[in-house]
């Protein structure tokens, strides 16, 4: 069945510095949304990426779709500590989410 | 508050016994979902209801899972007989018909002793 990978697992970070998150599917995904979870928190929404190659922006988040929509990346630029958590891309199966196994990141002060 | 909740947001029971959670979705959403968490991994979808209707359930799902949504608003799972390994977070979240996001609740943390 479908699967999504996340690499990397764990990304300890100074405050400042940028940090990427890559995601990929063994297989094409019609969609793909991005998630965040915070220390003892539920998944947020963040985002959601439908077109072959789209770019999106939220500030200092930067989401790309693959042109063959089969991976992803979550790009945040200059992090701060507000930025902690874990970020989970899924992909749309059916009418159903696969989650990725997230990225932790940590931002040292 | 208007968010997805869900309750007992704990929930400890000894092995064999069984435990029953609520969703209760936001109000105007038709779809809601469970999904289950364990440590250090994604949320992996067990079942979902378009209004009262469960139109997909996990092939992890054992029959000891089982899932309502009678009137289309709220939702309960129960797991029978529970055991170790069903100890995780269970989580609901719900949507609109055509909308992709998902709002998700606190969740329910279950440990099995």
């Amino acid at each position: 069945g479908q699967q999504v990978m996340q690499i990397p697992q764990y990304q300890h970070v100074q405050e400042g510095e940028d940090f990427t998150t890559y995601c990929n599917s063994s297989t094409t995904l019609s969609n793909i949304q991005w998630y965040k979870q915070r220390p003892g928190g539920h998944p947020v929404f963040l985002i959601q990426l439908v077109k072959s190659g789209e770019v999106k922006k939220q500030k200092r988040l930067t989401f790309q779709f693959g042109e063959a929509k089969k991976n992803s990346s979550l790009h945040i630029t200059a992090t701060q500590t507000t930025d902690v958590g874990t970020y989970f891309c899924a992909g749309r199966r059916g009418n159903k989410l696969v989650f990725g196994a997230g990225t932790i990141l940590r931002v040292k002060s | 508050d208007t968010g997805v909740s869900q309750d007992p947001r704990h929930k400890i029971t000894k092995r064999g016994q069984n435990v029953t959670f609520r969703c209760d979705p936001i109000s105007e959403h038709n779809r809601l979902y469970w999904y289950r968490q364990t440590l250090g991994q994604g949320p992996e979808f067990l079942t979902y209801f378009q209004n009262e209707a469960q139109l997909e359930k996990s092939r992890l799902l054992s029959d000891r899972f089982s899932a309502e949504r009678p009137k289309g608003s709220f939702s309960t799972l129960e797991i029978q007989r529970t055991e170790q390994g069903d100890s995780a977070m269970y989580l609901c979240a719900s949507s609109l018909v055509g909308k992709g996001s998902q709002y998700f609740g606190p969740g329910t943390r279950l440990t099995v002793t």
